[in-house]
Parts: C-alpha cells; sequence; structure tokens
C-alpha cells in the first residue's frame, strides 16, 4: 500500500473552512483514499473516502487531483469539536488493512 | 444503534503481570480488529478477524500476546506476560467488510 505525507500541524479559525493536505504520490489505480479523524482520548472516527472523484458527505469534502497524487480534505465550517488529528490513509481495499501514519493536528481556535 | 464497548477503560499493572481486555463491537459487524496505539503515533494492526476466524495476525507478538473471538461476536485480547513497551491504549474496531471501521473508546494500559 502506498506512504502519504502530511503535514505534522495546521491551524484553523473557527467558523472558517479547514483544507488539509495530504500527499500520496505513489498511489496505484485500484487504492482509495481514506480520512479519519481521532478526537483526544477517543477512538477514530471514519470521515470519507474515495477513489477518482470528488467526494463530499455530512463532515467533509474530499477533493482528489487528477492525477491522484495529492488530495485535500476539506471541513467547511470548523468548529471547536473539529479540534483533533486526522489521518489520511491509502489503501487498496482487498483486506481492508489501514496502514497508518502520524496524521495532522488540527487545532481550531476561536 | 449501540456503539463499539471496550472494557476496562484504564489498567495499571507490574511488569511480566497478566491483562485482558473485551470488546463488543456492533451488531451484525463481522470484521473485528485490535490495535495498539503508543503515544503520538497513528494505529498499529494487532490482529483482524472475520467472523471467529483470523485473517491477519502478521503483527501480533505471539510470544506474548493472544486474541480470541470465539463466536464471532466479542473479542478478549491478552498480554502475559506485559512489558514496559506494551504501555499503550487497545483500540477495538469493527465492520461490515467495507471501507468504514467503527472504532470503541479503546483501553488505556499503563505498564510500571
Amino acid at each position: 500500500d502506498a506512504k502519504t505525507t502530511q503535514p505534522t500541524s495546521m491551524d484553523c479559525a473557527e467558523g472558517r473552512a479547514a483544507n488539509l493536505p495530504c500527499n500520496h504520490s505513489t498511489i496505484s489505480g485500484n487504492e482509495y483514499v481514506y480520512w479519519y479523524r481521532q478526537i483526544h482520548s477517543q477512538g477514530p472516527q471514519y470521515i470519507i473516502h474515495g477513489l477518482k472523484n470528488n467526494e463530499t458527505n455530512e463532515m467533509a469534502s474530499l477533493i482528489i487531483t487528477e492525477d491522484r497524487k495529492s488530495s485535500t480534505l476539506i471541513l467547511p465550517h470548523a468548529t471547536l469539536r473539529d479540534t483533533a488529528v486526522y489521518y489520511c490513509i491509502v489503501n487498496s481495499g482487498n483486506n481492508r488493512k489501514l496502514i497508518w501514519g502520524l496524521g495532522t493536528s488540527l487545532a481550531v481556535n476561536p | 444503534e449501540a456503539g463499539v464497548a471496550q472494557s476496562p477503560r484504564y489498567k495499571i499493572i507490574e511488569k511480566r503481570q497478566s491483562v485482558a481486555f473485551w470488546c463488543n463491537p456492533i451488531s451484525g459487524h463481522a470484521t473485528l480488529y485490535w490495535y495498539q496505539q503508543i503515544l503520538g503515533q497513528g494505529p498499529k494492526l494487532l490482529i483482524q478477524f472475520q467472523n471467529n476466524g483470523v485473517v491477519d495476525d502478521s503483527q501480533l507478538p505471539k510470544d506474548r500476546f493472544s486474541a480470541e473471538r470465539l463466536k464471532g461476536v466479542d473479542s478478549t485480547l491478552k498480554i502475559q506476560p506485559a512489558k514496559l513497551e506494551d504501555s499503550a491504549v487497545y483500540l477495538c474496531a469493527g465492520g461490515q467488510g467495507g471501507y468504514e471501521q467503527y472504532f470503541g473508546p479503546g483501553t488505556r494500559l499503563t505498564v510500571t
């Protein structure tokens, strides 16, 4: 499975959009991009996943570049409760095994 | 629907002692995962079950860790004997074979 690179930390003002980048330049054609987040002292929470097309759900939007080498998770109106570590994971889906990196620690400030 | 249940939430033991963690995934979730998360790192998969069969235990330290899911529902993870480096949060997750995994709150283990 391809590796991902994420910034260690980011800040965002409450009410503004949070844009979290992820680089996955070695992604192969059958690999999906997943995003999870982990709020302090809780288990991780699934956010969204995609293969080629942009995806949107009630939590976030996922923008995948045309060459699929990078993606951006967008939280359109960040709240204090969005403060968490955000993990970008690439996986072929064959065995549902997720390889977790260090993620991006997002701080949403009032 | 009820979430993933884990117990205990916290456990402190001395090295060389044994400890067991319990997990009950969401009803109907055939796939169950145990992860170890050391402070400041992402979760690391220890073992994956499909119903009561092991799918992947390649990263489980089998000399001291064991896990079972006898009836394909709840599961236990055991460490015997514990080492200082086993201090971590142990996370259980379940799924229906799709892309989304549902995690419990975890058990924080401290080995002294």
